[in-house]
């Protein structure tokens, strides 16, 4: 089974829409972290969690929010979806214990706004 | 502020020739350096990591990359690519000072052709 597990895999959606994106990770790592990846732009972080008392915002939080259910989940919610949120989503997760920050992917959910 | 630069987006070889896949970093402090591999509908995988131990690193598949402090350089090589290197690889630049945030670069592509 995965480590990392993002669901759903694929979403359309229409503009206006609300919509969640569900992260959860059995790895037991404390950091969990959203970004989205737009080709030719790489990943750029969105929010990240260091503790389920700690969210952060990141480099492009604005139209996005957060919630930390748990250690092991982390939601991402679009709460009025526009087409430029079109882009393939990631969570990821780290262990603060490790000193050089590795971290470790979901498969991605890829998000269509129409 | 740490950021990351690839140099090329997009990088063609054919089978059997060397890989080389650019990045330069900058960082105020000693950066922990990553090269990160997306394949196709995939999520990111880990490759290799420098974290001051060795300038040399080795990672999985034949890659390897040096870390060259006076040129701020982290490029990934490999002597001789298979089809199966195609992929996106992406170079991510985390400080040990402690921020826990790994800002990553755009990307380069590479196609290996037969």
């Amino acid at each position: 089974d995965a480590d990392v597990t993002q669901t759903p895999r694929n979403r359309i959606t229409k503009t206006g829409k609300r919509i969640m994106l569900e992260c959860s990770q059995t790895k037991g790592h404390d950091r969990m972290y959203w970004y989205r990846q737009d080709p030719g732009l790489g990943l750029r972080l969105i929010y990240y969690s260091f503790d389920v008392k700690d969210i952060n915002k990141g480099e492009i939080s604005d139209g996005y929010s957060v919630s930390r259910q748990a250690q092991a989940k982390f939601s991402l919610s679009l709460e009025s979806a526009i087409p430029n949120q079109t882009a393939l989503y990631f969570c990821a997760t780290s262990d603060s214990n490790r000193v050089w920050n590795e971290q470790y992917f979901g498969p991605g959910t890829r998000l269509t706004v129409t | 502020a740490q950021s990351v630069t690839q140099l090329g987006s997009h990088v063609s070889v054919s089978e059997g020739a060397l890989v080389l896949l650019r990045c330069n970093y900058s960082s105020s402090v000693p950066p922990y350096l990553f090269w990160y591999v997306q394949y196709p509908n995939q999520g990111l995988q880990l490759l290799l990591k420098y974290t001051s131990a060795a300038t040399l690193v080795k990672g999985i598949n034949g890659f390897e990359a040096e870390f060259k402090k006076s040129e701020t350089s982290f490029h990934l090589t490999k002597p001789s690519a298979h089809m199966s290197d195609a992929a996106e690889y992406f170079c991510a630049v985390s400080d040990q000072g402690g921020s826990e945030k790994l800002v990553f670069g755009k990307g380069t592509k590479l196609t290996v052709n037969p």
